[in-house]
């Protein structure tokens, strides 16, 4: 079993949709949450980081983690279809040599016009 | 803006080539990753560096890959022989891990090298 799991979709919305991307984690040391989107042929880029549990907005996009279920989300508002992409979530332990970054295998998203 | 830089973009090689990717990190960020990314496994976790030291490489075929940062500049990942499973996008990326309680390691990517071998 993956540290790290999440629904590689793919996901197909109309554009004004709200969309919800999920992952869930069987590590209890991750106490850094991460949602990074990636676009076709290119790499991943920072979204959202989030310590912790607890809720975290920018704009259209919520991140949301509840550490007592294990389980992230990404929630975007009034989806666009520049959303289109690949969303992976990431996690990272706390402190030292332990924080390497842990992805899960992302979610393809499409916004349809 | 900086960026994280990587060469080749693109390669396509025969089995049993070496194969040397590369990589210029962000300046000033101390931390190196070596991913590789798949349909099937999307992104694994190769090796990674902190101030240069190679903290964790288990993620590598020890046999046939390699991950060095002979300076702060420069992260090369190496494989030799290349075998077809190895036909992947292999991304670099660099962070600066935060000292004292807070580790984490905000990661920036670069663009990819996209690995065929024949």
């Amino acid at each position: 079993q993956k540290e790290v799991e999440q629904d590689p979709g793919p996901l197909s919305v109309p554009e004004g949709a709200i969309v919800s991307l999920n992952c869930t984690y069987s590590n209890s040391a991750f106490q850094y949450f991460m949602w990074y989107r990636q676009y076709s042929r290119k790499g991943p880029e920072l979204l959202m980081y989030t310590y912790s549990s607890g809720n975290k907005e920018d704009g259209r996009f919520t991140a949301q983690v509840d550490k007592s279920s294990k389980y992230i989300s990404l929630f975007i508002r009034d989806s666009q279809p520049s959303d289109s992409a690949t969303y992976l979530c990431a996690m990272s332990a706390r402190g030292g040599a332990t924080n390497k970054l842990i992805f899960g295998t992302g979610t393809l998203l499409a916004v349809q016009p | 803006d900086a960026r994280v830089t990587q060469t080749p973009r693109h390669k396509v090689t025969e089995m049993g080539q070496e194969v040397t990717m590369r990589c210029q990190p962000i300046l000033g960020h101390n931390t190196v990753f070596w991913y590789r990314q798949t349909m099937m496994q999307g992104l694994e976790l190769l090796a990674y560096f902190r101030n240069r030291a190679p903290l964790d490489d288990s993620g590598m075929p020890k046999d046939r890959f390699s991950a060095e940062m002979p300076d702060a500049t420069l992260a090369t990942l190496k494989i030799q022989p290349s075998e077809p499973r190895d036909s992947a996008v292999y991304f670099c990326a660099s962070g600066l891990a935060l000292t004292g309680v807070s580790g984490a390691n905000v990661l920036t990517f670069g663009a990819g090298s996209r690995l065929t071998v024949l």
